[in-house]
């Protein structure tokens, strides 16, 4: 049973639109969250994270909205570069950390100049 | 700094034999982390240590696989004996956890078929 789930494999957007990357998890006792992007042949890298204490968390182009009650978080990125298409993995965990983290299957972005 | 260090990067082998990978976490982490990666499965863990001491090996396959960490700079995934569906890519992670969040990083993984 999948704890954390991206139902969107795939994912085409313009360059300068935004793009919207979304994930939704069942496990109620995830706390924190975290947004992963793999380029090929390249271990995942850290991108953004949220608290389950906030809504909203921005770094730059890239914004993390989550929201607790349907268990959604999605990650906004705008404008969008030709150099973000990559595959981007949600993560979760509980207790904050020190804890493995639980990762959906990822959505792979293309950004198309 | 330099990252977290997997060996091999690419490991090409036959059924039957027997396969070691490794990791050297980054300096200072307490924490490392072995994921599987599939295109069935997606990223999984395996096990974790925490300063050294196996927390979690309910991820791992089957007894197959073992997992050591001597020290807080090493760490090794073993697979006794090789299997086809053992083909994946697998990645070692390390964090330093201080409370309360604590970010995980990923070496660039061993890409490991078995013929």
């Amino acid at each position: 049973d999948q704890q954390v789930k991206q139902n969107s494999p795939s994912l085409s957007v313009q360059e300068g639109r935004i793009s919207i990357l979304n994930c939704d998890y069942t496990n109620s006792m995830f706390d924190y969250f975290l947004w992963y992007k793999k380029y090929p042949a390249e271990g995942p890298t850290f991108l953004i994270s949220i608290s389950s204490i906030k809504d909203k968390n921005e770094d730059g182009r890239f914004t993390v909205f989550l929201n607790k009650s349907a268990k959604h978080l999605s990650l906004h990125i705008v404008p969008s570069q030709p150099g973000d298409s990559a595959v981007y993995f949600c993560a979760a965990s509980v207790n904050s950390g020190n804890t493995p983290l639980v990762f959906g299957k990822g959505t792979r972005l293309s950004v198309i100049a | 700094d330099a990252g977290v260090i997997q060996s091999p990067r690419h490991e090409v082998t036959e059924m039957g034999q027997e396969v070691t990978l490794r990791c050297k976490p980054i300096s200072g982490h307490n924490s490392l982390f072995w994921y599987r990666q599939t295109m069935m499965r997606g990223l999984e863990l395996l096990i974790y240590f925490n300063n050294n001491v196996p927390i979690d090996d309910s991820g791992m396959p089957e007894d197959r696989f073992s997992a050591k960490m001597p020290n807080a700079s090493f760490s090794t995934l073993k697979i006794q004996p090789s299997e086809p569906r053992d083909s994946a890519v697998y990645f070692c992670a390390s964090s330093l956890f201080t409370g309360p969040q604590e970010t995980q990083y990923f070496g660039p993984g061993t890409r490991l078929l078995v013929l």
